[in-house]
């Protein structure tokens, strides 16, 4: 089974400011995709940024980016030049190859101050 | 393209009461997914499907849950009857393929008094 986990139940930070959110996983699968999920106030689930675990190369997004540490089952997401839209839950998710079933974490809420 | 559509948004009913939740999956979508949130359980999987085939129904809580998929534009998530712990936000997902990416739709806040 896999399980996901963020430690950060809260951050803010300020607009125009850097922010890194945390999380780990752990799964018995070689094959697996690791997902960012944005959750504004109107509680739609948007994708932010998606890794292919057989891929070396960090995904980037625009103003978002991952560091994928495989070793040690870390996806973390960076969020550069933050902004005020970025106010939101952020869910860490994964899934095995097959993609049958998205594993969420218990989110991290992020404020952006103005 | 429009994105997976659910409805109703918002649903208020009385303990005891049949519901019934909507999806319509993304065109060409094959697969669809049921998710539940709540505070206590975060986001889990109920049921999912695919080409209109329910595969896992393990996240089903009980008996008093059931989900169809008569085609393959639409789905359907009842609960009959109806209790104050159903109260979640539903979220219906679709995926084109096996690798792709799963996209919500802007689920239904249910509220079961």
């Amino acid at each position: 089974a896999q399980t996901v986990t963020q430690s950060q139940p809260e951050m803010s930070v300020q607009e125009a400011e850097t922010v890194t959110l945390s999380c780990t996983y752990d799964t018995s699968e070689n094959n697996y995709y690791l997902f960012w999920y944005k959750q504004p106030p109107s509680r739609q689930m948007i994708l932010v940024i998606r890794q292919e675990a057989y891929k070396q190369q960090n995904a980037t997004e625009n103003r978002f980016s991952v560091n994928f540490q495989k070793a040690a089952k870390s996806f973390s997401l960076k969020i550069s030049d933050s902004q005020l839209g970025d106010t939101a839950m952020y869910f860490c998710a994964s899934s095995n190859f097959g993609n049958e079933k998205l594993t969420f974490g218990t989110g991290t809420r992020l404020t952006i101050i103005p | 393209d429009a994105g997976v559509i659910q409805s109703p948004r918002h649903e208020v009913t009385e303990m005891g009461q049949e519901v019934t939740l909507r999806c319509k999956p993304i065109s060409g979508h094959n697969s669809l997914f049921w998710y539940r949130q709540t505070m206590m359980r975060g986001l889990e999987l109920l049921i999912y499907f695919n080409n209109n085939v329910p595969i896992d129904d393990s996240g089903m809580p009980e008996d008093r849950f059931s989900a169809k998929m008569p085609n393959a534009s639409f789905s359907t998530l009842k609960i009959q009857p109806s209790e104050p712990r159903d109260s979640a936000v539903y979220f219906c997902a679709s995926r084109r393929t096996r690798t792709d990416t799963q996209y919500f739709g802007p689920g239904t806040r249910l509220t079961v008094l």
